[in-house]
């Protein structure tokens, strides 16, 4: 069974650091596009980053470009998000998905919340 | 970035009625990466549809995927009392991958 499980979500201030990690289990994750995905309360979904199998590829959305940076350890199955220079807008919930290709999101971790408030 | 508009906002329908949701991008979108999500309150999103057609692992057959171009339809035969909750669309034949803002389906 696919099992995704994130931590190291919070309360932090604004202008703060945050690493958020994703645990997989129950399938071969360095086989697996990984993607980070966040939804802020009571809004709709939005992609945040992916990364490919070997870490050769890395991209992001916009608003996160130059803050936030996605990395993986294939041989500790787990997937990162360190979070830099952080703003209330980036107040969510962040899940871990991962898919067979770019952009895809066959099976999701269930989140972890980042507060971003002084 | 392909912008996705979901319509409706919101459908309200009792058990057993069947269920109609659009969803249409502003450029053509490959029907190779079309996803649909179905999101209960509280929980994570699950993945219904992908390849706008092709029923994920576990979805039962009441839910379909079609469309291609910019015009994409989900459709729920039957509703059950479980397919109440928020779906959205999803494309990610293109950088960045982008959702709809969702359709809403409650109880009437």
């Amino acid at each position: 069974e696919v099992q995704l499980v994130e931590s190291g979500g919070g309360l932090v201030q604004p202008g703060g650091s945050l690493r958020l990690s994703c645990a997989a289990s129950g399938f071969t994750f360095s086989s697996y596009w990984m993607s980070w995905v966040r939804q802020a309360p009571g809004k709709g979904l939005e992609w945040v980053a992916n990364i490919k199998q070997d870490g050769s590829e890395k991209h992001y959305v916009d608003s996160v470009k130059g803050r936030f940076t996605i990395s993986r350890d294939n041989a500790k199955n787990s997937l990162y998000l360190q979070m830099n220079s952080l703003r209330a807008e980036d107040t969510a919930v962040y899940y871990c998905a991962s898919g067979l290709w770019f952009g895809e999101l066959f099976d999701w971790g269930q989140g972890t919340l980042v507060t971003v408030s002084s | 970035e392909i912008v996705l508009t979901q319509s409706p906002g919101t459908l309200s329908l009792s058990p057993g009625e069947r269920a109609t949701l659009s969803c249409r991008a502003s450029q053509s979108v490959s029907s190779t990466y079309l996803a649909w999500y179905q999101q209960i309150p509280g929980q994570a999103p699950r993945l219904l549809i992908y390849g706008a057609s092709s029923r994920a692992t576990g979805i039962p057959d009441r839910f379909s995927g079609s469309g291609s171009g910019t015009d994409f339809t989900l459709t729920i035969s039957s509703l059950e009392p479980e397919d109440f909750a928020v779906y959205y669309c999803q494309q990610y034949g293109s950088s960045p991958p982008t959702f709809g803002q969702g359709t809403k389906v409650e109880i009437k």
